[in-house]
């Protein structure tokens, strides 16, 4: 598979837990992003790295969350003392470097109770 | 000066008619316009994009029609299927180095056979 993958597809936790999510991107893409997609509502940019460098953060992207792409490959997504309000899909994207060409993944769902 | 608006919020068409769907923009920064389809359960599949110096662009039974004086764009999709049933979104992007994008809030399409 080529294509851009996300771990889990689905993750309910209760308020307050720490959760975790990775995107695997495509192999020759130097581009990875993270985008927050609540229901009815088209994707919010939250963060992108080149490489391993994490060059811009949005001011959606509270304390609370960290992204990490160690080795330029794939990327982490950390969510500490998850809130009702974090309930949403988060998409990962990959592109070859200065492209618009997207390729998203199929998303992480996360339900936090 | 972010926003993308998008409309309508949901459209039914029948099989054979033609889907239209507009977005309006006012950041003349943006120099990219592509519009995704996006499945229940998947991520955004990027469908046809254009750029400000073109009025027109088709692909297939896609069409991106752009009126950069009104800084309005939309997507016309010709002999709609019923699998053509998702939701649309349409997305701008400034011409910096960052190429994220800026998402409109969707339009969910449903063509009836």
């Amino acid at each position: 598979d080529t294509g851009v993958s996300q771990d889990p597809r689905h993750k309910i936790t209760k308020r307050g837990q720490n959760v975790t999510f990775r995107c695997d991107p495509i192999s020759e893409h130097n581009r990875l992003y993270w985008y927050r997609q609540t229901l009815g509502q088209g994707p919010e940019f939250l963060t992108y790295f080149q490489n391993e460098a994490q060059l811009e953060k949005s001011r959606l992207l509270s304390d609370r969350f960290s992204a990490e792409r160690p080795k330029g490959s794939f990327s982490t997504l950390e969510i500490q003392r998850t809130e009702q309000g974090d309930s949403a899909m988060y998409l990962c994207a990959s592109s070859p470097l200065q492209s618009n060409g997207y390729t998203f993944g199929s998303g992480t769902r996360l339900t936090v109770v | 000066q972010q926003q993308v608006k998008q409309s309508p919020q949901s459209l039914i068409v029948q099989k054979g008619g033609i889907s239209i769907i507009n977005c309006a923009y006012e950041n003349t920064a943006f120099d990219y316009f592509p519009w995704y389809q996006q499945f229940p359960g998947k991520g955004p599949a990027l469908l046809i994009a254009i750029r400000p110096d073109v009025s027109e662009k088709k692909e297939g039974r896609f069409t991106i029609s752009f009126n950069k004086s009104a800084k309005q764009f939309s997507l016309h999709i010709m002999d709609s299927q019923p699998g053509d049933s998702a939701t649309y979104f349409c997305a701008a992007s400034m011409g910096d180095s960052s190429y994220k994008l800026i998402f409109g809030s969707g339009t969910r399409l449903l063509v009836r056979p």
